[in-house]
């Protein structure tokens, strides 16, 4: 079984500057997978980046990186020069064997123009 | 458009009735999940198909929640005797047990109110 923990309810940033979202999660998985999800106001939820547990290299796709911490078991997300269109709910998410996805409660995201 | 799609969108229901939801997955992927998101959390695990096969339930879905995918390809999610607590966004995902990572793929979700 996995849990997944998003402490932060809600953040905002104002444009083009940076945020980063935290995640904390637990597995008693070996092999496993994170990911972040993105979640637009009345819009379907859509994949930002994934991370493999067995990989030491952070993921980066675009403006959004990870910052990976196995041992910790931390998986936080990194916009940079952030867009109005960043607005959004952020779900963290952690996969392994059984192949359902275990989500935090989510971040809600405000960028402020 | 090739993405996962739900009907109906919404659906508002009095207490007691019958309600079912469908949802049509990417046409190459295999798997297909089920999930129920209330307000204020994230998506919870409800119910996963490989291909027609049902594999795994969550103690979630209680006796009165059915789901089928009787040819492998949509699916859809009964629910008998509604309740007020079944209100909540029912999303649908599928993906390819091919990809490497499992990412899957939602829907725009089913938006359920029980009266």
């Amino acid at each position: 079984a996995q849990t997944v923990t998003q402490s932060q309810p809600e953040m905002s940033v104002q444009e083009a500057e940076t945020v980063t979202l935290s995640c904390t999660y637990d597995t008693s998985e070996s092999n496993y997978y994170l990911f972040w999800y993105k979640q637009p106001p009345s819009r379907q939820m859509i994949l930002v980046i994934r991370q493999e547990a067995y990989k030491q290299q952070n993921a980066t796709e675009n403006r959004f990186s990870v910052n990976f911490q196995k041992a910790a078991k931390s998986f936080s997300l990194k916009i940079s020069d952030s867009q109005l269109g960043d607005t959004a709910m952020y779900f963290c998410a952690c996969g392994a064997g059984s192949y359902q996805l275990t989500f935090g409660k989510g971040t809600k995201l405000s960028v402020i123009p | 458009d090739t993405g996962v799609s739900q009907d109906p969108r919404h659906k508002i229901t009095k207490r007691g009735q019958n309600v079912t939801f469908r949802c049509d997955p990417i046409s190459e992927h295999n798997r297909l999940y089920w999930y129920r998101q209330t307000l204020g959390q994230g998506p919870e695990f409800l119910t996963y198909f490989q291909n027609e096969a049902q594999l795994e339930k969550s103690r979630l879905l209680s006796d009165r929640f059915s789901a089928e995918r009787p040819k492998g390809s949509f699916s859809t999610l009964e629910i008998q005797r509604t309740e007020q607590g079944d209100s909540a966004m029912y999303l649908c995902a599928s993906s390819s047990e091919l990809a490497l990572y499992n990412e899957q793929f939602f829907g725009p979700g089913t938006r359920l109110t029980v009266l």
